[in-house]
């Protein structure tokens, strides 16, 4: 079984500032499954990023992903208000679904 | 415009069975793989099933196998998922999601998700 370690835990930035968040997958993953997820409190998920650098529908282009092998990145170039939330990298093989465990970006 | 609304969480005690449903409009849904993922109070996400378009494949994750069963009914664009034996650490919300296409393994659009509580 996949895991997926998502890092830092807990980011805080400003709005305008650059977001970097980590996804590692404990063995090589093919890029073509890897997707980025954002939630906001009582919300549901939303695709941002899948095939690990595709925008996914309406997704603003401040949104990126990069990354192959074990190595995933989603970056936000600029933050803008409402883009501090949870977010979380999937991945699939094996016939399963795997989640990291969440990178919370907060306001500092 | 897709929607997707769950229906049938509630107070369950351990052991017990509960059915979700899913009733999906605004898209062909035989064309479209489904997926439940579910959120445990204050965690993260915890992939359920998955099941074709057609219905004729379905995977679920090790923690539910024997347990959970997921179905759909296509002339009623329906997804379903019969949880039985149901356990404490099973409470959460259940969200039901659509894949981006059949052959797809991303969820595009998600249910607002319904609420199972497993407690004696």
């Amino acid at each position: 079984e996949i895991v997926l370690t998502q890092s830092p835990g807990t980011l805080s930035l400003s709005p305008g500032e650059r977001a970097t968040l980590s996804c590692r997958a404990s063995q090589s993953v093919s890029s073509s499954y890897l997707a980025w997820y954002q939630q906001k409190p009582g919300q549901a998920p939303r695709l941002l990023i899948y095939g690990a650098s595709s925008r996914a529908t309406d997704i603003p282009d401040r949104f990126s992903g990069s990354g192959s092998g074990t190595d995933f990145t989603l970056t936000i170039s600029r933050l803008e208000p409402e883009d501090f939330a949870v977010y979380y990298c999937q991945h699939y093989g094996s016939s399963s679904y795997s989640f990291g465990q969440g990178t919370k970006l907060e306001i500092k | 415009e897709v929607q997707l609304l769950e229906s049938g969480g509630g107070l369950v005690q351990p052991g017990g069975s509960l059915r979700l449903s899913c009733a999906a409009s605004g898209f062909t849904f035989s064309s479209y793989a489904m997926t439940w993922v579910r959120q445990a109070p204050g965690k993260g996400l915890d992939w359920v099933s998955r099941i074709s378009g057609s219905g004729d494949t379905t995977n679920s994750a090790e923690s539910v196998k024997g347990r959970f069963t997921i179905s759909r009914d296509n002339s009623k664009n329906t997804l379903y998922l019969q949880m039985n034996s149901l356990r404490v650490e099973d409470t959460a919300v259940y969200y039901c999601a659509r894949n981006r296409g059949d052959n797809r393994v991303e969820l595009q659009h998600w249910g607002q998700g319904t609420l199972v509580t497993v407690s004696s």
